[in-house]
């Protein structure tokens, strides 16, 4: 079956980075986008952007240019983002999505809860 | 930006009764190839995301046919009908036709 397993939770300083991984299974990882989704703690979902896991070419929502980088390990069915300088405000739980049909994002990870807090 | 307005923000039902969650967006969302990327999500406490709707009124698979969702353009609806205990968390709706791709704010289902 079609799993997203993410990486534990992390607890971090203001101005350090932070690498999150979305390993998949149960289908060629290269068949399918994979998306990233922001959630402040009960708050909403935000959009932060994608990455194409057959070129490897990662897009990025307006809000998430700049400290937000998408990457791959192909070979290991893994999506990556890493968040330099971190701050306050990127405290969030984060989830991967896999882009699919039908309906756009049927399958998530668990989310990972990134804290930053001096 | 598309704006998706959820109401209500909240809303508190008997079980075995209908709930009705309205979802306006700020452009019409059919795209180009004629479908209407609008999706319906529901997140359960401490959980993921998880598909209800797709394309305006498909359900996903195994999802009951209690959800039915309904609209065009830019007005758009979910309901539930016989609430029942599992249903309760906060409904998304989300568009897929224009990017960058948006959440609605949320309608917290209660059960009374």
């Amino acid at each position: 079956q079609i799993q997203l397993v993410q990486s534990g939770p992390e607890l971090k300083k203001p101005g350090e980075s932070v690498k999150i991984s979305c390993k998949a299974s149960g289908y060629t990882f290269t068949d399918y986008a994979m998306h990233w989704v922001k959630q402040v703690p009960g708050k909403g979902l935000k959009w932060m952007g994608w990455i194409n896991t057959y070129t490897g070419k990662p897009t990025y929502a307006d809000d998430f240019k700049g400290r937000f980088v998408f990457s791959l390990e192909a070979s290991a069915s893994t999506a990556n983002l890493q968040i330099s300088n971190l701050k306050n405000e990127d405290t969030a739980n984060v989830f991967c999505a896999r882009w699919g049909y039908p309906g756009t994002f049927a399958y998530w990870g668990q989310g990972t809860l990134v804290t930053v807090s001096s | 930006d598309v704006v998706l307005t959820q109401t209500p923000v909240s809303l508190s039902v008997t079980l075995g009764d209908q709930a009705s969650i309205s979802c306006r967006s700020s452009q019409s969302l059919e795209y180009s190839d004629g479908y209407t990327y609008l999706e319906w999500y529901l997140q359960k406490p401490g959980q993921s995301p998880q598909l209800l709707i797709y394309e305006v009124s498909n359900r996903f698979s195994g999802v009951p046919d209690r959800f039915i969702g309904s609209g065009s353009g830019t007005d758009f609806t979910l309901k539930i009908s016989r609430v029942e205990p599992e249903d309760l968390g906060v409904y998304y709706c989300f568009q897929a036709t224009h990017d960058p791709l948006t959440f609605g704010s949320g309608t917290k289902l209660e059960i009374k």
